[in-house]
């Protein structure tokens, strides 16, 4: 079973407005960290947001939000106010269990934004 | 992502030659993990190494592949006999605790190996 869906493989959005990213995982474990990172067309990966578990509240960094819904198991990324530089792929990761030490990730989905 | 240097950004190598790639972990950081991304595809976990001891490799293949962390210098992936499926995207990084949390965790830019 994957341990980390992105059900969608390219999402299209216009510059100035928002748009959500899903991610569910699975687990058992109760306690876990989700992240997400954006991968731009020159490779780099870059941290994004995070949510741990036990987290009582949606993580928020700036244009980027959390949407955590931890009875259905999902973790979608908000991007407010998408800019043209937002074009990029996007992945959703997960570490598992309070000694976990390594992410799981999603297959991505690559977000165009429209001028 | 500053701080964990990668090196080389671009190797090419013939089939069946040897791939050795280098990863320097943020300053402070002690523990060091490598990742693969073959086209198209989301990142894989290989390998979780601290100074001198390899804590997981479940994610390596069984043969051809290694990894080391020594007390000095920098954390080397060595790929034997490289083929053409080991054409991928090599990823380092690097975190101050072994249960990375938040922005705990640090990537580097990645290794793009090419087998021809």
């Amino acid at each position: 079973a994957q341990k980390i869906t992105q059900t969608q493989p390219g999402m299209f959005v216009q510059e100035k407005e928002a748009v959500t990213l899903d991610c569910t995982y699975d687990t058992s474990d109760p306690s876990y960290g989700l992240f997400w990172y954006k991968q731009p067309s020159s490779g780099e990966m870059i941290f994004l947001i995070y949510q741990g578990s036990y987290d009582q509240q949606n993580a928020t960094e700036g244009r980027y939000s959390l949407n955590f819904q931890k009875a259905r198991k999902s973790a979608n990324l908000v991007i407010s106010a998408s800019q043209l530089g937002d074009s990029a792929m996007y992945f959703c990761a997960m570490r598992e269990g309070p000694r976990g030490s390594r992410l799981t990730f999603g297959e991505g989905t690559q977000l165009t934004v429209n001028p | 992502n500053a701080g964990v240097m990668q090196n080389p950004r671009h190797l090419v190598r013939r089939r069946g030659q040897e791939a050795r790639l280098r990863c320097s972990p943020m300053k402070g950081h002690s523990h060091v993990y490598w990742y693969r991304q073959l086209p198209e595809e989301g990142l894989k976990f290989m390998v979780y190494l601290q100074k001198e001891n390899i804590i997981d490799e479940s994610g390596m293949p069984k043969e051809r592949f290694s990894a080391e962390f020594p007390k000095e210098g920098p954390s080397i992936l060595r790929i034997q006999q490289v083929v053409r499926g080991d054409s991928a995207a090599y990823f380092c990084a690097s975190s101050s605790l072994g249960q990375p949390s938040g922005n705990t965790i640090y990537f580097g830019e990645g290794s793009w190996l090419t087998v021809v």
